[in-house]
């Protein structure tokens, strides 16, 4: 079946422009995770949703940075006044459920802000 | 702060098996042992977790020691496409997000 999508999968930004981020999760999965990725680094926690209720932003970095999930299906991740610091590799991942569950990953976005 | 140690790298003749280890020693009893690989420019893929029992699928085996503080994935014939990045997570309660390190990075060698 399908698996997690994002897009784009690469973004160029000018300091300063606004971007948006897509993910479209497996169909049905309850929980959805943004994560950020810088070079040679793992993965580290920005958001998370169950269905459309954001209950956990504490790994965003700034108040630059903004997600919503308002169907409970499809997630945006906005970042406004992008810096330098921004460039990185933006990755969604979704479970099914609420519990202790395997979370499954889309491709990222990497984003380069020059 | 990721709740692992990992080695940060590891070779493997391809066809024999591959052996990563992974100290957990404050792992709670209600924790499971997540296992994750990042093949270069993809997300990271989820390969297998175990909570206390051994565990084994059709990628890999998952052995957990009885004290629970320490485990080794094991890839039984590595290929040269294992080449990756492993990542080892502890993770429990309803809603968690996974807490990465900063991996084992496997090359597989002809």
């Amino acid at each position: 079946g399908a698996g997690v999508s994002q897009s784009p999968r690469y973004k160029v930004a000018k300091r300063g422009q606004d971007v948006a981020l897509r993910c479209d999760p497996i169909s049905g999965h309850v929980s959805l995770f943004w994560y950020q990725q810088a070079l040679g680094q793992g993965p580290e926690f920005l958001t998370y949703f169950q269905n459309e209720a954001q209950l956990d932003k504490s790994g965003l970095p700034s108040d630059r940075f903004f997600a919503e999930r308002p169907e409970g299906s499809v997630s945006t991740l906005k970042i406004q006044r992008t810096q330098q610091e921004d460039s990185a590799v933006y990755l969604c991942a979704s479970s099914l459920e609420a519990g202790a569950e395997t979370q499954y990953f889309g491709p990222g976005t990497r984003l380069l802000v020059l | 702060d990721a709740k692992t140690t990992q080695p940060t790298s590891m070779d493997c003749a391809e066809g024999r098996a591959a052996n990563l280890p992974c100290n957990h020693s404050t792992i709670s009893g209600n924790e499971y042992v997540y296992w994750y690989r990042q093949i270069h420019s993809q997300g990271p893929q989820y390969i297998i977790h175990g909570l206390k029992n051994n565990e084994t699928n059709e990628m890999a085996s998952l052995i957990i020691t009885e004290d629970r503080k320490s485990s080794t994935l094991i890839l039984p014939h590595a290929t040269l496409r294992d080449t990756a990045v492993y990542y080892c997570i502890v993770r429990g309660n309803y809603g968690q997000n996974f807490v990465f390190g900063p991996g084992t990075r496997l090359s597989v060698l002809p």
